[in-house]
């Protein structure tokens, strides 16, 4: 099993500053998925990275992927309390397509 | 665009007894997916359907739990019968066929309490 490890699991953070989350695999990825959870609802999925090096933008959401394609960072800046919540990291399986999570970091930012 | 459908949200029931969730995907998706996310973790996949066919059950126990999606449309998720450790979120998934990087997209799930 080729497990994805989050950290940190939890962050509490004041309205208005940086942080940033990794994702970090002994293996290589061919794709890597973020998803951001609420309470009480699904994952919804925030963006997809495939190439090693690939940043990408989402507002005030920045992505990267590890060149080596076996880590992942999510780094937010201005933290606002609506980025609330649980943040999973995602690949896909082996054979058939079915998503890997890792066990995800619990976000709060308070006001 | 109506999102996935899962009932009941909720659902509290003794040891031993039996209980069944429904999934109603999105209209054209031929894949989905049911997932047990226990409090704390992330989703694990229990099983896959490509149309009403079975793609990945690996992670399913099958001893107690059993699903089906006839018609290859709507879902049902069965666990009987149930254990304490079977309390979790069962999200239900469903995304398009075909792309190695298809977008899923996931109900709102029915939160199990064995009591």
């Amino acid at each position: 099993t080729q497990l994805l490890e989050q950290s940190p699991q939890f962050l509490s953070i004041q309205e208005g500053e940086n942080l940033t989350v990794y994702c970090n695999s002994s293996s290589v990825f061919s794709s890597l998925q973020w998803y951001r959870q609420e309470p009480g609802e699904g994952p919804v999925l925030l963006v997809t990275v495939v190439t090693g090096g690939e940043v990408k933008k989402l507002k005030r959401l920045t992505f990267q992927f590890g060149d080596a394609r076996k880590d992942s960072s999510l780094h937010i800046t201005a933290a606002q309390p609506g980025d609330t919540g649980l943040y999973l990291c995602a690949r896909k399986g082996g054979g058939a397509d079915g998503l890997t999570f890792g066990k995800g970091t619990h976000l709060i930012i308070q006001p | 665009e109506a999102g996935v459908a899962q009932s009941p949200r909720y659902k509290i029931i003794e040891k031993r007894q039996s209980v069944a969730f429904w999934c109603n995907p999105i209209s054209g998706h031929a894949t989905l997916y049911w997932y047990q996310q226990i409090l704390g973790q992330g989703p694990k996949l229990l099983i896959q359907f490509q149309n009403n066919g079975v793609v990945d059950d690996s992670q399913l126990p099958k001893d107690r739990f059993s699903a089906e999606r006839l018609k290859g449309v709507d879902s049902t998720l069965k666990i009987q019968p149930a254990k304490l450790e079977d309390s979790a979120v069962y999200l239900c998934a469903s995304s398009l066929w075909g792309a190695r990087n298809t977008e899923a997209f996931f109900g709102q799930g029915t939160r199990l309490t064995v009591v």
